[in-house]
């Protein structure tokens, strides 16, 4: 059974700061990881997609990596600003239908 | 497009009444899923559909909880009879073909339900 984990559950950091949030799932034979994010009182909003034959993806001041084989994901924030501050998700797809299973969530604060 | 809709917004009721939940897809997609969300159990996929057709509902909790597309825009889930411990927030996810992993799911905004 495949299993998502995050961590930390939650991190502060100062405006400014690169940072990095983990994710690591048990089951390698995955077809793809996507990181979302996730504001108070408000639904999910997609942020990265990485295929399985991926190694990253970038997308502006967010970076994710992808390695199956040890079963890991990071998702590399750069410059951070206050509006970061949300919960980032992580979920895998595992096998091939749309079924996504999520980890916990990271919380991430960015005081100014 | 207006994305995901689903309402209502907040939902308070008393233990043992009927539950309707409700979730309008994007335009064109054609895959539907309900998850819930609660602190202790994170995010949970419920069930899924298919052009319409329910393909996996293992993760629906009990027989209390039932879920129907009747057309291809438009899903509901239900409670009945609700309990506490149902209190969740629940959110509704389309995407744009069905069977396919690699497609991105956009999220509804969610319903808060409450159940004294």
């Amino acid at each position: 059974k495949q299993e998502v984990t995050q961590i930390p559950a939650a991190l502060s950091v100062p405006e400014g700061e690169n940072l990095v949030l983990n994710c690591s799932f048990t089951d390698s034979a995955i077809y793809n990881l996507q990181w979302f994010r996730q504001d108070p009182g408000k639904g999910l909003t997609s942020l990265l997609l990485i295929q399985s034959s991926q190694r990253e993806q970038t997308s502006g001041r967010l970076n994710a990596s992808l390695d199956k084989s040890s079963g890991r994901s990071t998702l590399y924030i750069a410059a951070s600003q206050p509006g970061d501050s949300a919960t980032y998700l992580c979920a895998v797809h595992s096998g091939n239908t749309g079924k996504l299973i999520f980890g916990q969530g990271t919380t991430l604060q960015v005081k100014p | 497009d207006a994305g995901v809709i689903q309402s209502p917004r907040h939902e308070v009721t008393e233990m043992g009444q009927e539950v309707t939940l409700r979730c309008k897809l994007i335009s064109g997609h054609n895959s539907l899923f309900w998850y819930r969300q609660t602190m202790m159990r994170g995010l949970e996929l419920l069930i899924y559909f298919n052009n319409n057709v329910p393909i996996d509902d293992s993760g629906m909790p009990e027989d209390r909880f039932s879920a129907k597309m009747p057309n291809a825009s438009f899903s509901t889930l239900k409670i009945q009879p609700s309990e506490p411990r149902d209190s969740a927030v629940y959110f509704c996810a389309s995407s744009l073909r069905a069977g396919a992993p690699q497609e991105t799911q956009y999220f509804g905004p969610g319903t808060r339900l409450l159940v004294l």
